[in-house]
Protein backbone atom coordinates (compact mmCIF):
# COMPACT_ATOMS: atom_id res chain seq x y z
CA UNK A 1 0.00 0.00 0.00
CA UNK A 2 1.10 3.04 -0.43
CA UNK A 3 2.11 5.24 2.85
CA UNK A 4 1.92 9.36 2.64
CA UNK A 5 3.21 10.43 5.99
CA UNK A 6 3.22 14.27 7.18
CA UNK A 7 5.74 15.25 9.77
CA UNK A 8 2.87 16.85 12.34
CA UNK A 9 -0.88 16.04 12.87
CA UNK A 10 -1.34 19.68 14.67
CA UNK A 11 0.51 22.40 14.95
CA UNK A 12 0.44 25.73 16.70
CA UNK A 13 2.45 28.50 15.54
CA UNK A 14 2.65 32.38 16.23
CA UNK A 15 2.63 35.12 13.21
CA UNK A 16 5.55 35.86 11.95
CA UNK A 17 7.15 32.57 12.43
CA UNK A 18 8.76 30.28 9.81
CA UNK A 19 6.81 26.91 9.51
CA UNK A 20 7.85 23.58 7.67
CA UNK A 21 5.61 20.83 7.11
CA UNK A 22 7.25 17.52 6.09
CA UNK A 23 5.79 15.21 3.46
CA UNK A 24 7.50 11.71 2.90
CA UNK A 25 5.99 8.81 0.46
CA UNK A 26 7.58 5.63 0.17
CA UNK A 27 6.50 4.57 -3.29
CA UNK A 28 9.31 6.05 -5.73
CA UNK A 29 6.34 8.34 -7.23
CA UNK A 30 7.51 10.93 -8.91
CA UNK A 31 4.55 13.76 -8.60
CA UNK A 32 4.02 15.33 -5.26
CA UNK A 33 1.38 18.31 -4.10
CA UNK A 34 0.62 20.26 -1.13
CA UNK A 35 -3.12 21.11 -1.03
CA UNK A 36 -5.09 23.56 1.83
CA UNK A 37 -8.18 22.61 2.84
CA UNK A 38 -10.71 25.23 4.44
CA UNK A 39 -14.66 24.55 5.01
CA UNK A 40 -16.21 25.94 2.10
CA UNK A 41 -13.69 25.90 -0.27
CA UNK A 42 -12.75 22.28 -0.57
CA UNK A 43 -9.07 21.50 -1.36
CA UNK A 44 -6.43 24.11 -3.33
CA UNK A 45 -3.09 23.49 -4.71
CA UNK A 46 -0.71 25.06 -3.52
CA UNK A 47 2.24 23.95 -4.92
CA UNK A 48 3.17 21.04 -6.85
CA UNK A 49 6.51 18.80 -8.19
CA UNK A 50 7.38 16.36 -10.86
CA UNK A 51 10.60 15.62 -10.40
CA UNK A 52 13.74 16.58 -7.72
CA UNK A 53 14.53 20.29 -7.58
CA UNK A 54 11.69 21.01 -9.20
CA UNK A 55 8.63 23.03 -8.59
CA UNK A 56 5.31 24.48 -9.61
CA UNK A 57 2.65 26.61 -8.87
CA UNK A 58 -0.50 25.61 -8.28
CA UNK A 59 -3.78 27.88 -7.33
CA UNK A 60 -2.94 29.82 -4.05
CA UNK A 61 1.47 29.87 -3.79
CA UNK A 62 1.25 33.39 -2.46
CA UNK A 63 2.38 33.19 0.74
CA UNK A 64 4.67 29.59 0.33
CA UNK A 65 7.12 28.23 -0.68
CA UNK A 66 8.03 24.15 -1.34
CA UNK A 67 12.02 22.29 -1.13
CA UNK A 68 12.20 18.82 -2.77
CA UNK A 69 15.95 17.89 -2.71
CA UNK A 70 14.55 14.18 -2.43
CA UNK A 71 12.08 12.07 -4.51
CA UNK A 72 10.68 10.91 -1.68
CA UNK A 73 10.25 14.21 0.58
CA UNK A 74 8.24 17.09 -0.32
CA UNK A 75 8.54 20.04 2.33
CA UNK A 76 5.83 23.26 2.71
CA UNK A 77 7.49 26.46 4.34
CA UNK A 78 5.57 29.38 5.03
CA UNK A 79 8.24 32.57 5.19
CA UNK A 80 6.03 33.96 7.89
CA UNK A 81 3.44 32.56 9.10
CA UNK A 82 -0.41 34.35 9.22
CA UNK A 83 -3.31 34.18 10.88
CA UNK A 84 -4.88 33.40 7.13
CA UNK A 85 -2.57 30.84 6.97
CA UNK A 86 -4.44 28.77 9.60
CA UNK A 87 -5.77 25.66 7.68
CA UNK A 88 -5.57 21.52 7.00
CA UNK A 89 -2.62 20.92 5.10
CA UNK A 90 -2.68 17.82 3.06
CA UNK A 91 0.27 16.52 0.97
CA UNK A 92 -0.26 13.94 -1.67
CA UNK A 93 1.64 11.92 -4.39
CA UNK A 94 0.95 10.17 -7.55
CA UNK A 95 2.64 7.90 -9.94
CA UNK A 96 3.45 10.33 -12.69
CA UNK A 97 2.25 8.76 -15.80
CA UNK A 98 -0.86 11.06 -17.30
CA UNK A 99 -1.76 9.87 -20.34
CA UNK A 100 -3.78 7.97 -22.89
CA UNK A 101 -5.69 5.40 -20.72
CA UNK A 102 -3.96 5.91 -17.34
CA UNK A 103 -5.38 8.01 -15.02
CA UNK A 104 -3.05 9.13 -12.07
CA UNK A 105 -4.43 8.99 -8.94
CA UNK A 106 -3.06 10.84 -6.07
CA UNK A 107 -2.51 9.24 -2.30
CA UNK A 108 -3.22 11.67 0.33
CA UNK A 109 -1.22 12.02 3.79
CA UNK A 110 -3.46 12.16 6.65
CA UNK A 111 -3.26 16.28 7.11
CA UNK A 112 -1.31 18.25 8.94
CA UNK A 113 -3.68 21.19 11.03
CA UNK A 114 -1.83 24.25 11.47
CA UNK A 115 -3.06 27.36 13.78
CA UNK A 116 -1.26 30.64 13.71
CA UNK A 117 -2.00 32.58 16.61
CA UNK B 1 -13.89 29.57 -16.14
CA UNK B 2 -13.27 25.44 -14.67
CA UNK B 3 -15.02 24.58 -11.51
CA UNK B 4 -16.35 21.58 -9.84
CA UNK B 5 -18.80 21.28 -7.37
CA UNK B 6 -21.73 19.55 -5.69
CA UNK B 7 -25.30 20.32 -5.73
CA UNK B 8 -25.69 19.64 -1.90
CA UNK B 9 -23.65 20.19 1.05
CA UNK B 10 -25.01 17.69 3.33
CA UNK B 11 -26.73 14.51 2.60
CA UNK B 12 -28.41 12.05 5.75
CA UNK B 13 -29.58 8.92 4.45
CA UNK B 14 -30.95 6.21 6.59
CA UNK B 15 -28.47 2.20 6.99
CA UNK B 16 -29.78 0.05 4.50
CA UNK B 17 -30.58 2.47 1.32
CA UNK B 18 -28.84 3.72 -1.42
CA UNK B 19 -27.43 6.79 -1.54
CA UNK B 20 -26.56 9.02 -4.60
CA UNK B 21 -24.45 12.39 -4.39
CA UNK B 22 -23.90 14.54 -6.98
CA UNK B 23 -21.26 16.78 -8.87
CA UNK B 24 -21.42 19.54 -11.21
CA UNK B 25 -18.42 20.28 -13.64
CA UNK B 26 -18.13 22.86 -16.23
CA UNK B 27 -15.35 22.07 -18.42
CA UNK B 28 -16.59 19.55 -21.19
CA UNK B 29 -12.77 19.04 -22.04
CA UNK B 30 -11.86 17.25 -18.72
CA UNK B 31 -10.97 13.38 -19.46
CA UNK B 32 -11.24 12.08 -16.10
CA UNK B 33 -13.03 11.98 -12.97
CA UNK B 34 -12.48 10.77 -9.50
CA UNK B 35 -14.42 10.43 -6.19
CA UNK B 36 -12.53 10.38 -2.95
CA UNK B 37 -13.74 10.03 0.36
CA UNK B 38 -12.06 11.71 3.45
CA UNK B 39 -13.24 10.15 6.87
CA UNK B 40 -12.74 12.90 9.96
CA UNK B 41 -9.34 13.26 10.79
CA UNK B 42 -8.11 11.38 7.48
CA UNK B 43 -6.50 12.57 4.02
CA UNK B 44 -8.95 11.92 1.16
CA UNK B 45 -8.97 8.32 -0.20
CA UNK B 46 -9.25 7.43 -4.15
CA UNK B 47 -12.62 5.33 -4.28
CA UNK B 48 -13.87 4.84 -7.85
CA UNK B 49 -12.58 6.83 -11.31
CA UNK B 50 -14.13 7.33 -14.58
CA UNK B 51 -12.99 8.44 -18.46
CA UNK B 52 -14.86 10.69 -20.29
CA UNK B 53 -15.60 7.62 -23.21
CA UNK B 54 -17.75 6.25 -20.62
CA UNK B 55 -21.00 6.57 -19.20
CA UNK B 56 -20.77 3.94 -15.94
CA UNK B 57 -18.36 2.23 -13.66
CA UNK B 58 -19.68 -0.46 -11.42
CA UNK B 59 -17.22 -0.34 -8.18
CA UNK B 60 -17.62 -2.84 -4.70
CA UNK B 61 -20.93 -1.31 -3.65
CA UNK B 62 -20.57 2.03 -5.63
CA UNK B 63 -20.91 3.03 -8.55
CA UNK B 64 -20.05 5.91 -10.85
CA UNK B 65 -22.10 7.66 -13.92
CA UNK B 66 -20.98 10.32 -15.54
CA UNK B 67 -23.79 12.89 -18.22
CA UNK B 68 -21.47 14.41 -20.28
CA UNK B 69 -24.67 16.35 -21.93
CA UNK B 70 -25.25 18.21 -18.40
CA UNK B 71 -22.32 17.63 -17.25
CA UNK B 72 -23.02 15.67 -14.48
CA UNK B 73 -21.38 12.92 -12.33
CA UNK B 74 -23.13 10.86 -9.30
CA UNK B 75 -21.38 8.54 -7.08
CA UNK B 76 -24.30 5.53 -6.11
CA UNK B 77 -23.74 3.74 -2.70
CA UNK B 78 -25.40 0.65 -2.23
CA UNK B 79 -26.76 -0.12 0.97
CA UNK B 80 -25.63 2.53 2.93
CA UNK B 81 -23.14 1.30 6.43
CA UNK B 82 -22.48 3.42 9.01
CA UNK B 83 -18.47 2.86 7.75
CA UNK B 84 -19.59 5.40 4.75
CA UNK B 85 -20.23 8.32 6.95
CA UNK B 86 -17.86 10.91 5.17
CA UNK B 87 -17.13 13.99 2.78
CA UNK B 88 -17.22 12.56 -0.64
CA UNK B 89 -15.17 14.96 -3.15
CA UNK B 90 -15.54 14.28 -7.23
CA UNK B 91 -12.29 16.09 -9.00
CA UNK B 92 -11.87 16.26 -12.65
CA UNK B 93 -8.23 16.41 -14.31
CA UNK B 94 -7.19 19.70 -15.26
CA UNK B 95 -4.83 20.12 -18.28
CA UNK B 96 -4.04 23.81 -17.15
CA UNK B 97 -0.63 23.32 -15.92
CA UNK B 98 0.80 22.28 -19.44
CA UNK B 99 2.53 19.43 -20.93
CA UNK B 100 0.98 15.80 -20.61
CA UNK B 101 0.60 16.17 -17.15
CA UNK B 102 -2.57 17.33 -15.46
CA UNK B 103 -3.63 18.50 -11.84
CA UNK B 104 -6.83 17.51 -9.84
CA UNK B 105 -9.40 20.13 -9.64
CA UNK B 106 -11.88 19.49 -6.32
CA UNK B 107 -15.46 19.90 -5.45
CA UNK B 108 -16.18 21.48 -2.01
CA UNK B 109 -17.69 18.14 -0.91
CA UNK B 110 -20.68 16.74 0.42
CA UNK B 111 -21.06 15.25 3.73
CA UNK B 112 -22.59 12.01 3.84
CA UNK B 113 -24.30 11.08 7.15
CA UNK B 114 -26.04 7.60 7.52
CA UNK B 115 -28.29 7.06 10.11
CA UNK B 116 -28.98 3.75 12.51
Amino acid sequence: DVKVTQSSRYLVKRTGEKVFLECVQDMDHENMFWYRQDPGLGLRLIYFSYDVKMKEKGDIPEGYSVSREKKERFSLILESASTNQTSMYLCASSLGILAGDYVDTQYFGPGTRLTVL
Amino acid sequence: GESVGLHLPTLSVQEGDNSIINCAYSNSASDYFIWYKQESGKGPQFIIDIRSNMDKRQGQRVTVLLNKTVKHLSLQIAATQPGDSAVYFCAEISMNYGGSQGNLIFGKGTKLSVKP
